[in-house]
């Protein structure tokens, strides 16, 4: 099946920071979704980003569908973004496949 | 809107019990899952359903059952539970009867089998 990979695991930065989150997948796709989950284990939606550039406030995400990545940029990074970002991706088997994770620490 | 609700939100099971985790939308979705998140990990598929009547085996589907009955309500169930089977639990859904379509999640289930 589909390889979904996320990096870096683990990324700890100063608040006002910028960061770049990284989703590699194995297979062409047709759905790709970026999440948060909060420190209280909640999923929260970023993007559903198959393909394209898309932008929500301090978060922006690309997906280059030809070359199989996708990134989340965060700027200016608060307290409230930790947590792990999760991307999540549709092939061929129409199963969404989750990657492993990147778990970001922000502090004051 | 409620968008997708799971119940319960804490559960302790002993090893050998049976329990149904609840899970509903009230989107119209026609596609519904069941993940497990183990510590530290990604979320893995266990069941899931492209409309009423029809469920189909995911990733890790051992240990449990799934119906669907009606498009709202897509119940998960342990036969006889295992300490393996301690896991947060997540339920999604999605418009379309294709996983292309974007996936909300409910709050998830926490848990344990001692």
């Amino acid at each position: 099946g589909i390889q979904v990979e996320q990096s870096p695991p683990d990324l700890i930065l100063q608040e006002g920071a910028n960061s770049t989150l990284r989703c590699n997948f194995s297979d062409s796709v047709n759905n790709l979704q970026w999440f948060h989950q909060n420190p209280w284990g909640q999923l929260i939606n970023l993007f559903y980003i198959p393909s394209g550039t898309k932008q929500n406030g301090r978060l922006s995400a690309t997906t280059v569908a030809t070359e199989r990545y996708s990134l989340l940029y965060i700027s200016s990074s608060q307290t409230t973004d930790s947590g792990v970002y999760f991307c999540a991706v549709v092939s061929n088997t129409d199963k969404l496949i989750f990657g492993t994770g990147t778990r970001l620490q922000v502090f004051p | 809107n409620a968008g997708v609700t799971q119940t319960p939100k804490f559960q302790v099971l002993k090893t050998g019990q049976s329990m149904t985790l609840q899970c509903a939308q009230d989107m119209n979705h026609e596609y519904m899952s069941w993940y497990r998140q183990d510590p530290g990990m990604g979320l893995r598929l266990i069941h899931y359903s492209v409309g009423a009547g029809i469920t189909d085996q995911g990733e890790v589907p051992n240990g449990y059952n799934v119906s669907r009955s009606t498009t709202e309500d897509f119940p998960l169930r342990l036969l006889s539970a295992a300490p393996s089977q301690t896991s947060v639990y997540f339920c999604a859904s999605s418009y379309s009867a294709r996983a292309s379509t974007e996936a909300f999640f409910g709050q998830g289930t926490r848990l344990t089998v001692v």
